[in-house]
């Protein structure tokens, strides 16, 4: 079976310090990738997807870059954050073939301080 | 995609259904209606779709107007576990990668 994973599930950073969250899915090959971004007391939004290795589109102008170096691995990072890039990480996952829906990490919950 | 408009927050008593609505008038022939949930600190979790016919697995029923301009989750048997924000989305999985634009969804709260 598949199964997505992410780490770390807690990080507590300052700002102007550099960020690397990563995201791995077991299970599969070739699969879509995301992440997403939820601020406190705000929705998801979609920050990056991925459909192969060094494939990357950013659906929305920030502060962090997304990268695919292996096709079943997915990393965000930023070099240096600021406040507002605080919130909860989740990374997400779903078949090229489209035959089930997107599942989801556990999330990271980043504090900038 | 369609914007779909669902209500802020519900109750519910445990062991009693709970349908929780959502508009979607602008939706097009193409895009599904999905249904996700996230319980607080957690990852979104996929529960359930449909493009016009009802739809019914292990979790829950999805019930989709003729006009498919609204739709109705169903719980049938709330229990406090079911506790979570309920994310409606209307989606072309074929045009969007499997992209997913959630809204604020509904907050459902089961009740002892």
């Amino acid at each position: 079976s598949q199964t997505i994973h992410q780490w770390p599930a807690t990080l507590v950073q300052p700002v102007g310090s550099p960020l690397s969250l990563e995201c791995t899915v077991e299970g599969t090959s070739n699969p879509n990738l995301y992440w997403y971004r939820q601020a406190a007391g705000r929705g998801l939004q979609l920050l990056f997807y991925s459909v192969g290795i060094g494939q990357i589109s950013s659906e929305v102008p920030q502060n962090l870059s997304a990268s695919r170096p292996q096709d079943r691995q997915f990393i965000l990072s930023s070099k240096k954050l600021l406040l507002s890039d605080s919130g909860f990480y989740l990374c997400a996952w779903n078949p090229r073939d489209g035959l089930t829906e997107s599942a989801f990490g556990s999330g990271t919950q980043l504090s900038v301080l | 995609d369609a914007k779909t408009t669902q209500p802020p927050s519900m109750d519910c008593a445990e062991g009693r259904a709970a349908n929780l609505p959502c508009n979607h008038s602008t939706i097009s022939g193409n895009e599904y209606v999905y249904w996700y949930r996230q319980i607080h600190s957690q990852g979104p979790q996929y529960i359930i779709h449909g493009l016009k016919n009802n739809e019914t697995n292990e979790m829950a029923s999805l019930i989709i107007t003729e006009d498919r301009k609204s739709s109705t989750l169903i719980l049938p048997h709330a229990t406090l576990r079911d506790t979570a924000v309920y994310y409606c989305i209307a989606n072309d999985r074929g045009s969007t990668l499997g992209r997913l634009y959630f809204g604020r969804g509904t907050q459902l709260t089961v009740w002892p």
